[in-house]
């Protein structure tokens, strides 16, 4: 069984930085494509970056292109969101989501997803 | 920046009604959207991947259909369990866009 958990959600000041985790089971992690997805207290949906299963490609949305890190350790099978400069705006619901078909370097299709951990944003 | 479009953003149904969806996208996406529901308090779920493949486990009471900028999710006949929000998302081009959802409720 596919179980994604994420963790490292809290309050931070703005301008501030954090790292979220998304531990890993039951599939061969390494094979697939990883996003971040995030979503803010009673709203919709963001897309907010990916990454392949080995790590060689990245994406990120433009709201957090230059302050947002995505990155991977396989060996840990965990995927990881630095993030830094946060402001108001940042603060959501954060989703980690596994990508499918495997093989693909990003197919975009999110067919498991974690609980997600929360951050808020504020003074 | 593809922009879905959803509609209607309420829907008011009754049990064992049939519910039909609509997303709308701003170009052509040819058949690559999903469509996902999502529980209070619960992460979403995947319902339907390339506008009409139904995901692992999900009833044959959903389905989807279109291709190019319309597309529909339909609910065949509505369970009580079924009356909650739907997002549809396109893979297409970076990045990842998703609608801002329909909400199915009870009438």
């Amino acid at each position: 069984e596919v179980q994604l958990v994420e963790s490292g959600g809290g309050l931070v000041q703005p301008g501030g930085s954090q790292r979220l985790s998304c531990a890993a089971s039951g599939f061969t992690f390494s094979s697939y494509a990883m996003s971040w997805v995030r979503q803010a207290p009673g709203k919709g949906l963001e897309w907010v970056s990916a990454m392949s299963g080995s790590g060689g490609n990245t994406y990120y949305a433009d709201s957090v292109r230059g302050r947002f890190t995505i990155s991977r350790d396989n060996s840990r099978n965990t995927l990881y969101l630095q993030m830094n400069s946060l402001r108001a705006e940042d603060t959501a619901i954060y989703y980690c989501a596994k990508d499918d078909p495997a093989g693909v370097a990003i197919a975009g299709t999110f067919d498991s997803w974690g609980q997600g951990t929360l951050v808020t944003v504020s003074s | 920046e593809i922009v879905l479009t959803q509609s209607p953003a309420t829907l008011s149904l009754s049990p064992g009604e049939r519910a039909t969806l609509s997303c709308r996208a701003s170009q052509s996406i040819s058949g690559y959207l999903a469509w996902y529901q999502q529980k209070p308090g619960q992460a979403p779920r995947l319902l339907i991947y390339d506008a009409s493949h139904r995901a692992t486990g999900i009833p044959a009471r959903f389905s989807g259909s279109g291709s190019g900028t319309d597309f529909t999710l339909s609910i065949s006949s509505l369970e009580p369990e079924d009356f909650t929000v739907y997002y549809c998302q396109q893979r297409y081009n970076w990045p990842f866009t998703f609608g801002g959802g329909t909400e199915v409720e009870i009438k």
